[in-house]
Order: structure tokens, then sequence, then C-alpha cells
């Protein structure tokens, strides 16, 4: 079946590095998405990375895919206020895209 | 232009009111999908739509009735809506062919049922 997990919460300094992971079980997925959803708003597509690779980075954003693992991670790098949101994880499953359950990002001073 | 714009933003409606939601993309996507999403969930599949044809109902109650008038528009038809509806309804795109291209989300539509 197709599952996506993520841990629910993440607490950083700001300054810092996040990273948040995600396992997920469809070997199949071509891609692998990271969303972030600020509250009351929609998704913002962030990044993906397509299942032949290994690392993408994208200014702030690097997400590293270990296919034999099924694991995927977002690191944030100089982690600031603006960044605290909801980031999802999510597959893209059989005409349809999986979604885990949201990682609640908070930023320390 | 990558925007699905989604109107309205916001809506209330009694339950014995008749509503729509509306979807709309430029960017020559086939595949057009309804999510629903309560608070602090991740949000969960309605429908799919796939060449203007429905592809996937993920088991919705009838009370939630979707249209795809054309390529570019995807509506949803509200009526004797229960309040446990309330919730953020996303609309999202794709080419529609698996591994082509990323799904793009709109920004959702905050239903309240009264």
């Amino acid at each position: 079946g197709e599952d996506v997990e993520q841990s629910l919460f993440l607490s950083v300094r700001e300054g810092d590095s996040s990273v948040i992971n995600c396992t997920y079980t469809d070997s199949s997925s071509t891609y692998l998405y990271w969303y972030k959803q600020e509250p009351g708003a929609g998704l913002q597509l962030l990044t993906y990375i397509f299942s032949n690779m290994d690392m993408k980075q994208d200014q702030r954003l690097t997400v590293l895919l270990n296919k034999k693992d099924k694991h995927l991670s977002l690191r944030i790098a100089d982690t600031q206020t603006g960044d605290s949101a909801i980031y999802f994880c999510a597959e893209e499953g059989a005409s349809k895209i999986i979604f885990g359950s949201g990682t609640r990002l908070s930023i320390r001073p | 232009d990558t925007e699905v714009t989604q109107t309205p933003k916001h809506l209330v409606m009694g339950m014995t009111n008749k509503k729509s939601l509306k979807c709309e993309q430029h960017m020559g996507h086939r595949a057009m999908y309804w999510y629903k999403q309560k608070a602090k969930k991740p949000p969960e599949l309605m429908f799919v739509y796939s060449y203007e044809k429905l592809s996937i109902n993920e088991s919705v109650p009838s009370r939630f009735s979707p249209e795809c008038p054309n390529s570019s528009l995807l509506n949803l038809h509200l009526h004797a809506l229960q309040p446990e509806d309330s919730a953020l309804y996303l609309c999202a795109s794709s080419q529609g062919r698996r591994g082509d291209t990323e799904a793009f989300f709109g920004q959702g539509t905050r239903l309240t049922v009264v």
C-alpha cells in the first residue's frame, strides 16, 4: 500500500539548520515532494525530487533521497521565523498525491 | 502562469444552501483534483478528473458533486452539507501522466457550514 510518515513537530533555533525527515512506502513513486503550508493557507510546492536523483539543492533547501531505505529529508539552512509552517512530504501514488501527516516547524529566537 | 486559482477564498453556508467552489488553471494540465483538509491533518483526496472525465471518487458523499466543464475549470457543487464538512478545500492540477510533472495547488477555499 501507499503510506508516508513524518514526525509531527520540530523546534529549531533561528539561524540553525532544520532537517525534516520522511519515510514512504511506494518504491515506484517517480516524484517526491515537499509542500509548505502556512496557517490558513493552501499548499505551496517548495521543491521536489525525481526518483533517480540522490540530492537536489535549491538556495536554502536541500533534499536528500535514499531510495534504498525509502527515506526523504528536507534541510533548510539558516532557518528564519518566516519558515514557521507545516511541511508535508508527499509521494506520487497511482493517480494521486499521498501526503504525510505534516511536520510543524517552530522557530526559537 | 503556474497558478491554480480558487474562488471564493472563504465561504459560510447553511445546511440547506447550495453553493459551488471553483478552480481554474491555465497550464494545460489535464488532471485536476479536489482535496479536503481538516485542521491539523494532511489533505485527503476526494476526486480526480483526468482529461475532463471523473477517474477517481474516493467514496465521497453525494452532497459533494464535482464537475469539469472544460480542461481549465473544475467545480465542486455543495448541497445539504453538514457542520462536519467544514474544512479547507484544495484544488490541484498536474499534467496527468504519472511521473510527468509536479502537482500545483491552489490556496484553498475555507468552508464553514453552520
